[in-house]
This record gives structure tokens, C-alpha cells and sequence, in this order.
């Protein structure tokens, strides 16, 4: 079955312990991105990378850290998580081709930062 | 720079009502994307509908049906006889050619359907 996995879904955590949310997909996508949600705010980009070893900042980086070390994983990484980067995470990928092709988003990771 | 605006925070209506959501977008390109995503109290995002700036058709899927006008720059969304199952957060969102790593979503609507 062709999808994007995160893990872990839900993960609370305390101030400055760093993590990572896994992010992998089957269906050999080049660009993959990380979004986070937010009330009243939809959601907005963190990072995206268009292939292996090429990543680049969304509108709201500051915090976090990505890498594409391979093409199915796109890790978010936040090395000192604060209380205001408590949010809903969703990784999402789509083919390379143009922005026309709909990205596929995971289930979402429910971050809460004490 | 791409904006989206969904005005209509949250939207309650009666079972077998119709409800439009509304969506405006902002771009300078003319070459651009936009989609509709559904997003059930489960959490996945769903996708909906893409729509190219070259397409003004209207599109109807089901009870599902679309509204592409560029003079007032919208994309509406409009469900007809809503269900209970069509409670959910709806957004949409705006990718433009020139700027492809970029999918710039609305703020969302949050629709419930009353039995």
C-alpha cells in the first residue's frame, strides 16, 4: 500500500531533550516536506527537500533541523524542543514532476513540549 | 508572494443542507495550482480536488462540486445535501509554478453537520 509513515504519533517531552520524527515513504517520491498545524493558522512548511542531499528552509525553520540522507526518509529533528514547538507534525511527499501533483501526507505526530 | 484566506472559521449547518466553504488566493504568477484538502476529526489529510489556472471549468464530483473563478480569484467548494460524515477541518491551498517547493494552505474551515 503506497503511503507516508511517521513516527512516533504522540510524543510528550520536556524542554531542551532533543528528538526526532521519523518520516518514510514508499511510493519513490522526490520532494518530501514537513508541515506543522497549528489552531487558526492551517498548516505551514518547515522544510522540504526536493531529493537526496538537498533540502531547504519553508517558512517557519527556525527550531528545527531535517535531513535526506536517503529517498524514502525525511527525519524532522528538534535538538532542544521549547513549549512553543507543541503542535500537530505531518510529513508529506509527491513526485518531483511539478507543483501540480497533490502531495500524500502521513498520519501526523501530536507533539506536546512541557 | 502566495497567500490563501479561508474567511469562514468554523461553519455549522442541518444535515440535507447545502454549505459553500469559501476560498481566495493571492499569486502573481499566472501558472498555479490549487487543491482542497479534507481533514476528518481522525486527523489524515485527504486530498480532494487539484485545479490548474488554465481550468476554469467547474468540476462536480458526487455531492462534491468546485467554483474556479480567476476574475475574484476563489476556488469554492460547495457540498450538497450534507452528510454527518462530512464534519470535518477543509483547507484549502495554493502552489504556484515558479515557486513549486511551496504548498501554502488557508487557515481551514471547520465544518459540522448536525444531524
Amino acid at each position: 500500500e503506497a503511503q507516508v509513515t511517521q513516527n512516533p504519533r504522540y510524543l510528550i517531552t520536556v524542554t531542551g531533550k532533543k528528538l526526532t520524527v521519523t518520516c518514510s515513504q514508499n511510493m519513490n517520491h522526490e520532494y518530501m516536506s514537513w508541515y506543522r498545524q497549528d489552531p487558526g493558522l492551517g498548516l505551514r512548511q518547515i522544510y522540504y527537500s526536493m531529493n537526496v542531499e538537498v533540502t531547504d528552509k519553508g517558512d517557519v525553520p527556525e527550531g528545527y533541523k531535517v535531513s535526506r540522507k536517503e529517498k524514502r526518509n525525511f527525519p524532522l529533528i528538534l535538538e532542544s524542543p521549547s513549549p512553543n514547538q507543541t503542535s500537530l507534525y505531518f510529513c508529506a511527499s509527491r513526485l518531483f514532476g511539478g507543483p501540480y501533483n497533490e502531495q500524500f501526507f502521513g498520519p501526523g505526530t501530536r507533539l506536546t513540549v512541557l | 508572494a502566495q497567500k490563501v484566506t479561508q474567511a469562514q472559521t468554523e461553519i455549522s449547518v442541518v444535515e440535507k443542507e447545502d454549505v459553500t466553504l469559501d476560498c481566495v488566493y493571492e499569486t502573481r504568477d499566472t501558472t498555479y495550482y490549487l487543491f482542497w484538502y479534507k481533514q476528518p476529526p481522525s486527523g489524515e489529510l485527504v486530498f480532494l480536488i487539484r485545479r490548474n489556472s488554465f481550468d476554469e471549468q467547474n468540476e462536480i464530483s458526487g455531492r462534491y462540486s468546485w467554483n474556479f473563478q480567476k476574475s475574484t480569484s476563489s476556488f469554492n467548494f460547495t457540498i450538497t445535501a450534507s452528510q454527518v460524515v462530512d464534519s470535518a477541518v477543509y483547507f484549502c491551498a495554493l502552489s504556484e509554478e515558479t515557486s513549486g517547493s511551496r504548498l501554502t494552505f488557508g487557515e481551514g474551515t471547520q465544518l459540522t453537520v448536525n444531524p
